[in-house]
């Protein structure tokens, strides 16, 4: 069965400072990668999506992922962190079948201002 | 552009008490979906639904029934509640299997 594995449960960042959050997949195949954004008491933002194509794709919020298959890799990247960016993300995986979107655990960003 | 709604925000049970959780989407979405979210566990499908009449169970549906009679509607009920089911619920819509989900802003169910 696929997975989706977060390592990191808090990360806390300077804001102006680079982030990175990482996100590993199990799955045999290419899967469809997203990564969503919540905010306190708020449900699920999409922020950006890979199906195919070009392996660095770009989303909402400056916000940008790289999938390497060699890795099983999605991270997720800002050039610079904001203050607003304090959530929590969610890396997903879609494999087919019925609507199957596993979810990972998730990652608590915290902005220090 | 009311997207996706969840009804109650927030309902304690007390434990064997039924009730539904109301979800309701104006995108002309076919497929909807319940999450159950809790803390280090990211989130987990309860139930899904690919159309107006079809419903499946995805990894956690003990304890909840869900129906699909309109496209715009997927409540999900506990029949029981149980302690366990103590947690916060999304209701997700997509416009097909790959596409991004769009999320309520939750229910926070207490059952003590």
């Amino acid at each position: 069965a696929q997975s989706v594995t977060q390592p990191d449960i808090h990360i806390t960042v300077s804001e102006g400072a680079s982030l990175e959050l990482r996100c590993n997949y199990s799955y045999g195949a290419t899967p469809y990668l997203f990564w969503y954004v919540q905010s306190p008491g708020q449900g699920l933002q999409l922020l950006l999506k890979y199906f195919s194509g070009d392996t660095l794709v770009q989303g909402i919020k400056g916000f940008e992922a790289e999938f390497k298959r060699s890795q099983s890799s999605f991270n997720l990247r800002k050039p610079s962190v904001h203050w607003s960016d304090a959530a929590e993300y969610f890396c997903a995986v879609f494999t087919g079948g019925g609507n199957k979107l596993t979810f990972g655990t998730g990652t608590q960003l915290k902005v220090e201002l | 552009n009311a997207g996706v709604t969840q009804t109650p925000k927030f309902q304690v049970l007390k434990t064997g008490q039924s009730m539904t959780l109301q979800c309701a989407q104006d995108m002309n979405h076919e497929y909807m979906s319940w999450y159950r979210q809790d803390p280090g566990m990211g989130l987990r499908l309860i139930h899904y639904s690919v159309g107006a009449g079809i419903t499946d169970q995805g990894e956690v549906p003990n304890g909840y029934n869900v129906s699909r009679s309109t496209t715009e509607d997927f409540p999900l009920r506990l029949l029981s509640a149980a302690p366990s089911q103590t947690s916060v619920y999304f209701c997700a819509s997509q416009r097909g299997a790959n596409s991004p989900l769009h999320f309520g802003n939750g229910t926070r169910l207490t059952v003590t």
